[in-house]
Protein backbone atom coordinates (compact mmCIF):
# COMPACT_ATOMS: atom_id res chain seq x y z
CA UNK A 1 0.00 0.00 0.00
CA UNK A 2 1.03 3.49 0.11
CA UNK A 3 1.27 4.20 3.48
CA UNK A 4 1.50 2.13 6.94
CA UNK A 5 -2.08 1.06 7.73
CA UNK A 6 -3.54 0.25 11.11
CA UNK A 7 -6.74 -0.95 12.38
CA UNK A 8 -8.49 0.21 14.51
CA UNK A 9 -7.92 3.41 14.99
CA UNK A 10 -10.05 3.60 17.89
CA UNK A 11 -10.61 1.18 20.42
CA UNK A 12 -12.48 1.19 23.91
CA UNK A 13 -12.31 -1.99 26.49
CA UNK A 14 -13.33 -2.79 29.74
CA UNK A 15 -10.74 -3.60 32.17
CA UNK A 16 -9.72 -7.31 32.05
CA UNK A 17 -10.77 -7.48 28.41
CA UNK A 18 -7.96 -8.30 25.47
CA UNK A 19 -7.37 -6.30 22.38
CA UNK A 20 -5.51 -6.70 19.04
CA UNK A 21 -4.33 -4.10 17.15
CA UNK A 22 -3.15 -4.66 13.32
CA UNK A 23 -0.87 -3.35 11.26
CA UNK A 24 -0.23 -3.13 7.38
CA UNK A 25 3.24 -1.95 6.96
CA UNK A 26 4.61 -0.14 3.39
CA UNK A 27 4.38 -3.04 0.77
CA UNK A 28 7.61 -4.72 0.57
CA UNK A 29 8.90 -3.03 3.90
CA UNK A 30 11.32 -6.14 5.47
CA UNK A 31 11.92 -4.06 9.45
CA UNK A 32 8.40 -3.35 11.25
CA UNK A 33 8.32 -2.02 14.74
CA UNK A 34 5.68 -1.27 17.18
CA UNK A 35 5.44 2.15 19.49
CA UNK A 36 3.49 2.93 22.34
CA UNK A 37 2.63 6.39 22.93
CA UNK A 38 1.26 7.83 26.31
CA UNK A 39 -0.33 11.56 26.18
CA UNK A 40 1.88 14.14 26.01
CA UNK A 41 4.93 11.81 25.76
CA UNK A 42 7.24 10.88 22.89
CA UNK A 43 6.58 7.70 21.36
CA UNK A 44 8.17 4.59 23.03
CA UNK A 45 9.64 1.58 21.83
CA UNK A 46 7.98 -1.90 22.35
CA UNK A 47 9.38 -4.38 19.64
CA UNK A 48 11.10 -4.99 16.42
CA UNK A 49 10.45 -7.51 13.32
CA UNK A 50 12.67 -7.80 10.49
CA UNK A 51 10.29 -10.27 8.12
CA UNK A 52 9.00 -12.50 10.22
CA UNK A 53 11.79 -12.90 13.22
CA UNK A 54 10.62 -10.87 16.01
CA UNK A 55 14.60 -9.75 16.86
CA UNK A 56 14.30 -7.51 19.94
CA UNK A 57 10.85 -7.27 22.31
CA UNK A 58 12.54 -5.71 25.12
CA UNK A 59 10.00 -2.33 25.11
CA UNK A 60 7.10 -4.73 26.15
CA UNK A 61 6.41 -3.73 29.31
CA UNK A 62 4.66 -7.25 30.56
CA UNK A 63 4.13 -10.84 29.42
CA UNK A 64 0.40 -9.54 28.72
CA UNK A 65 2.06 -7.96 25.29
CA UNK A 66 2.70 -9.98 22.44
CA UNK A 67 3.34 -9.14 18.87
CA UNK A 68 3.44 -11.12 15.96
CA UNK A 69 4.27 -11.13 12.31
CA UNK A 70 3.67 -14.42 10.75
CA UNK A 71 4.55 -14.43 6.95
CA UNK A 72 6.42 -11.29 7.21
CA UNK A 73 3.93 -8.58 6.38
CA UNK A 74 0.79 -7.42 8.53
CA UNK A 75 1.83 -7.45 12.27
CA UNK A 76 -0.55 -7.81 15.07
CA UNK A 77 0.23 -6.51 18.82
CA UNK A 78 -2.06 -8.62 21.30
CA UNK A 79 -2.68 -7.09 24.81
CA UNK A 80 -4.30 -9.66 26.99
CA UNK A 81 -6.27 -8.78 30.35
CA UNK A 82 -6.04 -4.83 29.52
CA UNK A 83 -5.61 -2.75 32.48
CA UNK A 84 -5.77 0.85 32.60
CA UNK A 85 -1.79 1.89 32.13
CA UNK A 86 -2.25 0.30 28.38
CA UNK A 87 -4.28 3.50 27.79
CA UNK A 88 -2.12 5.03 25.24
CA UNK A 89 -1.67 5.18 21.50
CA UNK A 90 -0.01 2.10 19.43
CA UNK A 91 2.06 3.32 16.70
CA UNK A 92 3.48 0.88 13.63
CA UNK A 93 6.40 2.14 11.97
CA UNK A 94 8.28 -0.01 8.87
CA UNK A 95 11.47 0.44 6.87
CA UNK A 96 12.87 -0.68 3.92
CA UNK A 97 16.35 -1.17 5.96
CA UNK A 98 17.09 -4.12 6.79
CA UNK A 99 19.98 -2.79 8.81
CA UNK A 100 18.96 -2.37 12.13
CA UNK A 101 19.24 1.68 12.70
CA UNK A 102 19.77 2.57 9.05
CA UNK A 103 16.48 2.88 7.47
CA UNK A 104 13.81 6.07 7.30
CA UNK A 105 11.05 4.80 9.46
CA UNK A 106 7.35 5.59 8.09
CA UNK A 107 4.36 5.51 10.65
CA UNK A 108 1.03 5.05 10.76
CA UNK A 109 -1.95 6.89 12.08
CA UNK A 110 -1.95 4.61 15.13
CA UNK A 111 -4.41 3.14 17.42
CA UNK A 112 -5.71 4.68 19.99
CA UNK A 113 -6.78 2.25 23.00
CA UNK A 114 -8.81 3.56 25.93
CA UNK A 115 -9.35 1.28 28.88
CA UNK A 116 -12.37 1.92 31.23
CA UNK B 1 21.32 5.13 27.92
CA UNK B 2 20.38 7.27 25.04
CA UNK B 3 18.26 10.31 26.48
CA UNK B 4 16.60 12.65 24.28
CA UNK B 5 16.21 16.26 25.07
CA UNK B 6 13.76 18.87 23.03
CA UNK B 7 14.12 22.09 24.44
CA UNK B 8 11.29 24.41 24.65
CA UNK B 9 8.21 21.98 25.39
CA UNK B 10 6.00 24.06 23.76
CA UNK B 11 6.23 27.59 21.72
CA UNK B 12 3.84 30.32 20.42
CA UNK B 13 4.99 32.55 18.09
CA UNK B 14 3.23 35.24 15.34
CA UNK B 15 2.74 33.76 11.62
CA UNK B 16 5.96 35.21 9.77
CA UNK B 17 8.67 34.12 12.46
CA UNK B 18 11.34 32.27 11.85
CA UNK B 19 11.91 30.00 14.46
CA UNK B 20 14.58 27.37 15.98
CA UNK B 21 13.36 23.90 17.60
CA UNK B 22 16.39 22.04 19.79
CA UNK B 23 17.26 18.74 20.28
CA UNK B 24 19.80 17.57 22.68
CA UNK B 25 20.89 13.47 22.97
CA UNK B 26 23.26 12.07 25.37
CA UNK B 27 25.08 9.26 23.29
CA UNK B 28 27.10 10.26 19.87
CA UNK B 29 27.17 6.73 18.90
CA UNK B 30 24.09 7.29 16.61
CA UNK B 31 23.44 5.83 12.94
CA UNK B 32 20.63 8.74 12.09
CA UNK B 33 18.68 11.61 13.32
CA UNK B 34 15.11 12.11 12.09
CA UNK B 35 12.60 14.82 12.68
CA UNK B 36 8.94 14.25 12.73
CA UNK B 37 6.04 16.42 12.78
CA UNK B 38 2.74 14.93 14.99
CA UNK B 39 -0.65 16.73 14.51
CA UNK B 40 -3.20 16.07 16.99
CA UNK B 41 -4.65 12.60 17.06
CA UNK B 42 -2.43 11.85 14.14
CA UNK B 43 0.87 9.16 13.58
CA UNK B 44 4.33 10.85 13.29
CA UNK B 45 5.12 12.56 9.47
CA UNK B 46 8.55 12.07 8.65
CA UNK B 47 9.86 15.61 7.77
CA UNK B 48 13.78 14.98 7.67
CA UNK B 49 16.37 12.45 7.99
CA UNK B 50 20.32 13.15 8.64
CA UNK B 51 22.53 10.39 8.52
CA UNK B 52 25.28 10.77 10.95
CA UNK B 53 27.89 11.85 8.06
CA UNK B 54 25.64 14.87 7.13
CA UNK B 55 25.43 18.15 9.22
CA UNK B 56 22.29 19.41 7.66
CA UNK B 57 19.18 18.19 5.36
CA UNK B 58 16.95 20.69 3.90
CA UNK B 59 13.16 20.61 2.72
CA UNK B 60 11.54 23.43 1.64
CA UNK B 61 11.06 26.28 4.65
CA UNK B 62 12.82 23.16 6.97
CA UNK B 63 16.41 22.94 7.32
CA UNK B 64 17.63 20.19 10.37
CA UNK B 65 21.09 20.24 11.30
CA UNK B 66 23.18 17.88 13.52
CA UNK B 67 26.13 18.19 15.13
CA UNK B 68 27.07 14.36 16.81
CA UNK B 69 30.03 15.76 18.65
CA UNK B 70 27.82 17.90 20.52
CA UNK B 71 25.31 15.67 20.72
CA UNK B 72 22.95 18.42 19.28
CA UNK B 73 20.17 18.91 16.18
CA UNK B 74 18.44 21.80 15.47
CA UNK B 75 15.23 22.18 13.18
CA UNK B 76 14.83 25.66 11.83
CA UNK B 77 11.67 26.20 10.09
CA UNK B 78 11.38 30.01 8.33
CA UNK B 79 8.72 32.44 7.71
CA UNK B 80 6.18 30.27 9.99
CA UNK B 81 2.73 30.04 9.02
CA UNK B 82 -0.47 29.07 11.11
CA UNK B 83 -0.24 25.54 9.43
CA UNK B 84 2.88 24.86 11.03
CA UNK B 85 1.20 24.20 14.07
CA UNK B 86 2.32 21.22 15.73
CA UNK B 87 4.09 19.11 17.53
CA UNK B 88 8.04 17.79 16.31
CA UNK B 89 9.66 15.43 17.53
CA UNK B 90 13.19 14.41 17.21
CA UNK B 91 14.34 10.88 17.44
CA UNK B 92 18.14 9.27 17.42
CA UNK B 93 18.74 5.63 15.72
CA UNK B 94 21.40 3.98 16.99
CA UNK B 95 23.01 0.13 16.13
CA UNK B 96 20.45 -1.27 18.08
CA UNK B 97 17.36 -0.23 15.73
CA UNK B 98 15.49 2.03 17.77
CA UNK B 99 14.18 4.95 17.85
CA UNK B 100 15.05 6.77 20.58
CA UNK B 101 12.15 9.75 21.04
CA UNK B 102 12.20 13.06 22.75
CA UNK B 103 8.71 14.44 24.40
CA UNK B 104 8.59 17.14 21.99
CA UNK B 105 7.77 20.48 21.29
CA UNK B 106 4.70 21.97 20.81
CA UNK B 107 4.30 25.21 18.61
CA UNK B 108 1.70 27.14 17.37
CA UNK B 109 1.89 29.83 14.61
CA UNK B 110 -0.77 32.73 15.69
CA UNK B 111 -2.44 34.41 12.63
Amino acid sequence: GAGVSQSPRYKVAKRGQDVALRCDPISGHVSLFWYQQALGQGPEFLTYFQNEAQLDKSGLPSDRFFAERPEGSVSTLKIQRTQQEDSAVYLCASSSSARPGTGELFFGEGSRLTVL
Amino acid sequence: KQEVTQIPAALSVPEGENLVLNCSFTDSAIYNLQWFRQDPGKGLTSLLLIQSSQREQTSGRLNASLDKSSGRSTLYIAASQPGDSATYLCAVNSNTGKLIFGQGTTLQVKP
